[in-house]
């Protein structure tokens, strides 16, 4: 059974950096792409970012470029998203999520709740 | 960037409804859009993938389509349990966009 599970979130102040982590279990992590989307409370889905299957490319919205970092280890079939310099806007719930090579969204975490607030 | 036009933004259904959601793409995304259900406090589901192919475990009531840039989401004789938001996802460039979603609710 494929299994994503997220870990990390909680309250950080403006400015300030947090990393989250999604445990992958169940498929071969290292064949898929992965990607991280996120929900403001009351608002819609919005992609953040994704990684291919071995690391090599990274893409990311214009919105958190160069604050965001997507990485992986596929050793430890987790994925990871270090998130520096948190803005308000930043607030949300952060759902990692598997992408595959013509497919994506098939399988998503439990979602973990980030909120930038001082 | 890529635009996914969602309409409508909310709509008040009954049971046993065909209720249809459209998303219209501002530039070509192929085939390259899936649809998502969601409930309260729930992850996303996927319903449709590659515009047309309905996922493992979801009811054959729903259906996905295209015509040109406009792809919708059909629901035939609605049930209770598909109460819920939907959204769709282009997935054809990045940065992968999704539509602002339509929220389903009973009269």
């Amino acid at each position: 059974e494929v299994q994503l599970v997220e870990s990390g979130g909680g309250l950080v102040q403006p400015g300030r950096s947090m990393k989250l982590s999604c445990a992958a279990s169940g498929f071969t992590f290292s064949n898929y792409g992965m990607a991280w989307v996120r929900q403001a409370p009351t608002k819609g889905l919005e992609w953040v970012a994704t990684i291919s299957y071995d690391g090599s490319s990274t893409y990311y919205r214009d919105s958190v470029k160069g604050r965001f970092t997507i990485s992986r280890d596929n050793a430890k079939s987790t994925l990871y998203l270090q998130m520096n310099s948190l803005r308000s806007e930043d607030t949300a719930t952060y759902y990692c999520t598997r992408r595959g090579i013509l497919e994506t969204g098939d399988y998503w975490g439990q979602g973990v709740m980030v909120t930038v607030s001082s | 960037d890529i635009q996914m036009t969602q309409s409508p933004s909310s709509m008040s259904v009954s049971l046993g409804d065909t209720v249809t959601i459209t998303c219209r793409a501002s530039q070509d995304v192929g085939i390259y859009v899936n649809w998502f259900q969601q409930k309260p406090g729930k992850s996303p589901r996927r319903m449709i993938y590659r515009a047309t192919n309905l996922a493992d475990g979801v009811p054959s009531r729903f259906s996905g389509s295209r015509s040109g840039s406009d792809y919708s989401l059909t629901i035939s004789s609605l049930e209770s349990e598909d109460v819920a938001d939907y959204h769709c996802l282009q997935y054809d460039e990045y940065p992968n966009t999704f539509g602002a979603g339509t929220k389903l609710e009973l009269k």
